[in-house]
């Protein structure tokens, strides 16, 4: 069973730098698994922020930036506001046209 | 602008079945793979299927496997998601979701879903 694994739940302060991971239970992440990042607030359909890695999606801001850290994807978010405070989700594709999500990181700015 | 735009959800028996339909505008939609992601209310995202841009392929999660069936109609812009066999388990809100690129590596797009409620 291939689990793709997320922090729970994170914090920032506002106007700081927060890095939320996405990694495998087995083994490492790399652009292979083409590695994207979704935003969702309550109520509100996914939104896309990041995918193949670190291209950003359309008008996202730069403050947003995915990387490979280490053996994980990993999603950075510079100058924390108010309104990044939602779930975010990684997905990676496993081959054979398969993908599974990561089971989110809660992001709280406080 | 790029859109998507499901119908089809509802209230439905165990056992019984229901198609999905996402109308898409603002893009060549013959261009790009399209996935449908679902999410129980309250819970995370799951990835149910893919189809490539010209429907010669597609892939489902072992939790759908031989009873969802996803299509397309090129020349109508539109994704189907024909579901079978429903179950409980099944309840959820489903996305339609535009690909990147021509087949399944990642979704830019996603529309704002529809609730498929099963039970008896």
């Amino acid at each position: 069973q291939t689990v793709v694994t997320q922090e729970p739940s994170f914090s920032v302060s506002p106007g700081g730098t927060v890095t939320l991971t996405c990694g495998l239970s087995f083994g490492s992440v790399s652009t292979t698994y083409h590695p994207s990042w979704y935003q969702q607030t309550p109520g509100q359909a996914p939104r896309t922020l990041i995918y193949s890695t670190n291209t950003r999606s359309s008008g996202v801001p730069d403050r947003f930036s995915g990387s490979i850290f280490g053996k994980k994807a990993a999603l950075t978010i510079t100058g924390a506001q108010a309104d990044d405070e939602s779930d975010y989700y990684c997905a990676l594709y496993m081959g054979g046209g398969v993908s599974v999500f990561g089971e989110g990181t809660k992001l709280t700015v406080l | 602008q790029v859109q998507l735009v499901e119908s089809g959800g509802g209230v439905v028996q165990p056992g019984r079945s229901l198609r999905l339909s996402c109308v898409v505008s603002g893009f060549t939609f013959s261009n790009f793979g399209m996935h449908w992601v679902r999410q129980v209310p309250g819970k995370g995202l799951e990835w149910v299927a893919v189809v490539s841009s010209d429907g010669g392929s597609e892939y489902y999660a072992d939790s759908v496997k031989g009873r969802f069936t996803l299509s397309r109609d090129n020349s109508k812009n539109t994704l189907y998601l024909q579901m079978s066999s429903l179950r409980v388990e099944d309840t959820a809100v489903y996305f339609c979701v535009k690909d990147y690129s021509s087949t399944w590596y990642g979704g830019d797009f996603w529309g704002q879903g529809t609730l498929v409620t099963v039970s008896p």
